[in-house]
């Protein structure tokens, strides 16, 4: 089945280490996104990707990166944890960019900043 | 600024309706979409409306007024695995989702 897969699910991390998370899709999308969602709050859009061109939104933090190799693969980096920063990571994709393009989103990394 | 509001929580007997209504306020509009988050899990999507009127697919319908900038989720014949967050999210003229915070649905027997 074409599906976004996410790891790993659960990240436990010491303030200031750097992580890495990952997101693998077999939809062959063009399009993949990273959101930062925190407990009943909405998604919050970091950064997206269109094929290779990267778009960062205005109030994403310096200290979350993103790396797209290929088609298949995307990664977030965070540099440096804050406690701040503990929250569910979803990655999603869709086929392009447009209104009625659905995102489907992977399982999600919850990340745990000790 | 844009804005997306949703009732926080409801609450709702098994094998009843319940309406989650969202209205908006967003810069441009391309579509209306409505997603279901188990706790824990991803969100995965249920409705998609650009055009006004009902969209009905099994269980559950969705509803979009244009001009009122609102739209509600209707779900029939509640079953307990209904339990989950409801989100709107709107396709901004940018095509950027945005988001509600969800609306939280406990069912109880």
């Amino acid at each position: 089945d074409a599906m976004v897969i996410q790891n790993p699910r659960y990240q436990v991390t010491q303030f200031g280490k750097p992580v890495t998370l990952s997101c693998s899709q077999t939809l062959n999308h063009n399009v993949m996104y990273w959101y930062q969602q925190k407990s009943s709050q909405a998604p919050k859009l970091l950064f997206h990707y269109y094929d290779k061109d990267f778009n960062n939104e205005a109030d994403t933090p310096d200290n979350f990166q993103s790396r797209r190799p290929n088609t298949s693969f995307c990664f977030l980096d965070i540099r440096s944890p804050g406690l701040g920063d503990a929250a569910m990571y979803l990655c999603a994709t869709s086929r392009v960019r447009t209104g009625a393009e659905t995102q489907y989103f992977g399982p999600g990394t919850r990340l745990l900043v000790l | 600024g844009q804005n997306i509001d949703q009732p926080t929580e409801m609450t709702a007997t098994e094998g009843a309706i319940v309406q989650i209504n969202c209205t908006y306020q967003t810069s441009g509009f391309n579509g209306l979409f409505w997603y279901q988050q188990h706790a824990g899990e991803a969100p995965t999507f249920l409705s998609y409306n650009v055009l006004d009127g009902l969209e009905e697919k099994g269980r559950f319908s969705s509803f979009l007024s244009r001009s009122k900038g609102y739209s509600y989720l209707l779900l029939k014949e509640l079953q307990m695995k209904d339990s989950a967050s409801y989100l709107c999210a709107v396709s901004d003229s940018n095509y950027q989702l945005i988001w509600g915070a969800g609306t939280k649905l406990i069912i109880k027997p």
